[in-house]
Order: C-alpha cells, then structure tokens, then sequence
C-alpha cells in the first residue's frame, strides 16, 4: 500500500530562517504529489504540486519543492519564512487508481517566531 | 467561483439527534469527497463520489450516510453519532474532465461537536 512519511513532526524556526521539510512516498507507478498548508483555523490550501516534468516545483507564497525519483522524496523548501509561515503541512500522494484519493503524511507543524 | 462550501460551520449534538452536513461547488468537479480530521491529525478519507455515483466507503460506520444529489451539492447525514466522532468534517472537489488533475480543493469544514 502507498505510504507517506513526514519526517519533521514540530519545527520551531525564528523568521528569515531557511525551511525544509521532508517527505518521502512508497513507490506506486505514476507519481503525483502535493504540499498542502493548513493556517490556524484555515481550510487545508494547495502549496503546490508535481506531475511530471521539471522535477523543481515552484509554488505560492515563496514555496518550492523538489521531486527526487532515486530517493522517492519530495522536500518541501523556502529560503526565508515569516511569521505567517506558521502552519500545519501536509505532504500527500495520489493514491492508486482513477479516484483521485489523496495519501496523507502525519502533517508537520511549523511554528515561525518573530 | 473557485470555491468549496460547507454549512454549517459548527455544530453540536446529542447522540440522539439527526443533523446534515452540506458542501457545495460550482466549479464544474465531478468527484466529491468527505474527509474526517481530528486536530494535528491529517484529514482521513471518509467517502468519494465519481460523477454522484458512491466509488469509495472507507469503512465507514453507517452513523455516517452521504448523499449526492446532484453535481454540485453532497450531504453527510448523520445519526445517533458518539463522542468520539467529534472532529472537523471536510469537503472537497476535483476536476475529472481532461487532462487528468489529481488536485482537491477542500472546503473550510465543519467543526461538529457530539455531547
């Protein structure tokens, strides 16, 4: 069964501070793969997301991440966070199948102090 | 209209009580999806609808009863539910026509409280 594993569960980062997060997917055919951010009080909003090509996906609020194949992950980047940074992110995998159904990561919590 | 909505916002019941929970989209998505969240938890999948036809139950408790009448509009009805099914209830839609886009946009949920 597909899986994913997010390996930071709490972050503590002081603003301007540089962010990865990791994430790492079980290996299951075609590979589509989103972050998703979680505001306090917020409904879950798509970060970005990969399909195929260039494997350095930009998306909004600054954010980027990179596919790497050989080691089945998908990091989640920015250079300089800012106190509105503070969130909680999901990693997840487009489960097998036509459903579209989503595989979730246990989420990381970011906290960004000013 | 790039938007997922969800009514009510909150909601407190007794066990006893019957209530529904309702998304709607206006975007044109034929999959629908119900997701159940507990805080710091990730959203569990609860149910799918592919073109308002029921794809996926998760084994869900039959408390739980969806309903999609049409393209546009899904309803989670609920009953006799228990304390532990206290969590925020999300909705969500995707795009099925196309180029295949695996996306959800997801509602802002409802925070269902069971006494």
């Amino acid at each position: 069964a597909q899986s994913v594993s997010q390996h930071n569960h709490h972050v503590i980062l002081s603003e301007a501070a540089s962010l990865e997060l990791g994430c790492n997917y079980s290996y299951g055919g075609t590979v589509n793969l989103f972050w998703y951010v979680q505001y306090p009080g917020q409904h879950l909003q798509l970060l970005l997301k990969y399909f195929s090509g260039d494997p350095l996906v930009k998306g909004i609020k600054g954010f980027e991440a990179e596919f790497i194949k050989s080691k089945f992950s998908f990091n989640l980047r920015k250079p300089s966070v800012q106190w509105s940074d503070t969130a909680e992110y999901f990693c997840a995998v487009k489960g097998s199948g036509n459903t579209g159904k989503l595989i979730f990561g246990q989420g990381t919590t970011l906290q960004v102090k000013p | 209209d790039t938007e997922v909505t969800q009514t009510p916002k909150h909601l407190v019941m007794g066990m006893t009580n019957k209530k529904s929970l309702k998304c709607e989209q206006h975007m044109g998505h034929r999959a629908m999806y119900w997701y159940k969240q507990k805080a710091k938890k990730p959203p569990e999948l609860m149910f799918v609808y592919s073109y308002e036809k029921l794809s996926i139950n998760e084994s869900v408790p039959s408390r739980f009863s969806p309903e999609c009448p049409n393209s546009s509009l899904l309803n989670l009805h609920l009953h006799a539910l228990q304390p532990e099914d206290s969590a925020l209830y999300l909705c969500a839609s995707r795009l099925i026509a196309g180029v295949p886009s695996y996306e959800q946009y997801f509602g802002p949920g409802t925070r269902l409280t069971v006494t």
